[in-house]
């Protein structure tokens, strides 16, 4: 069955600092993977994708995601977090063959990035 | 460019009544999908639809309905409201293999 799993309700990290959402995902054939961040009382917003090629993917804002096809994740990063980063993200899958065309999120991780 | 459009933005139902959600695209996608978002439950599919004409269950399907007469247009209705109805209801549109684009959701209570 296809799943989308977060890990973790919440992450805090210091304004400069790394910042990781983890993110593994489970389905059948290829996988079509996206992340979205989504600002309070506002509809979601598209970061990233991978379809195909290369494993580290970038995106909006510098955000960036690889794709690790042996442990199925596919884990968001920004090297130098900002507190306008704080907000919650989505990961988001759907794959190739029985299940095409059902996108399906994760639960959600919510970022806090202090001064 | 208007996107993804849904009405209405907020509603206040009571107990067993119905009503019907509209949500319109003019990117002429063929997926079209409804969301429903609770805390601490992210964004559930309730239906979708792969083009004009078929939809299909998504994860929780039960308590609604949903149709796609035109391609730029998915309605989501509820024949008999119930107060776990109650939500931020968002539905998307996207290209085969694309990223999906939302609309701003309707906030329903019931009551």
């Amino acid at each position: 069955a296809q799943s989308v799993a977060q890990p973790e309700d919440q992450v805090n990290v210091a304004e400069g600092n790394p910042l990781t959402v983890k993110c593994t995902y489970s389905v059948s054939g290829n996988p079509y993977l996206f992340w979205y961040v989504q600002y309070p009382n506002r509809g979601l917003q598209f970061l990233l994708k991978y379809i195909t090629g290369d494993n580290l993917v970038k995106g909006s804002y510098g955000f960036e995601a690889e794709f690790n096809k042996s442990q199925t994740s596919f884990h968001l990063k920004k090297p130098s977090a900002l507190v306008s980063d704080s907000a919650l993200y989505f990961c988001a899958v759907t794959g190739t063959t029985d299940s095409w065309g059902k996108l399906q999120f994760g639960a959600g991780t919510q970022v806090v990035v202090t001064p | 460019n208007a996107g993804v459009t849904q009405t209405p933005k907020f509603r206040v139902l009571k107990t067993g009544q119905s009503m019907t959600l509209l949500c319109a695209q003019d990117m002429n996608h063929e997926y079209m999908y409804w969301y429903r978002q609770d805390p601490g439950m992210g964004l559930r599919l309730i239906h979708y639809s792969v083009g004009e004409g078929t939809t299909a269950k998504g994860e929780v399907p039960d308590g609604y309905n949903v149709s796609r007469l035109k391609k730029q247009n998915f309605l989501l209705g509820l024949e008999s409201a119930a107060p776990s109805q109650t939500s931020v209801y968002f539905c998307a549109s996207s290209r085969q293999g694309a990223e999906a684009f939302f609309g701003q959701g309707t906030r329903l209570t019931v009551v």
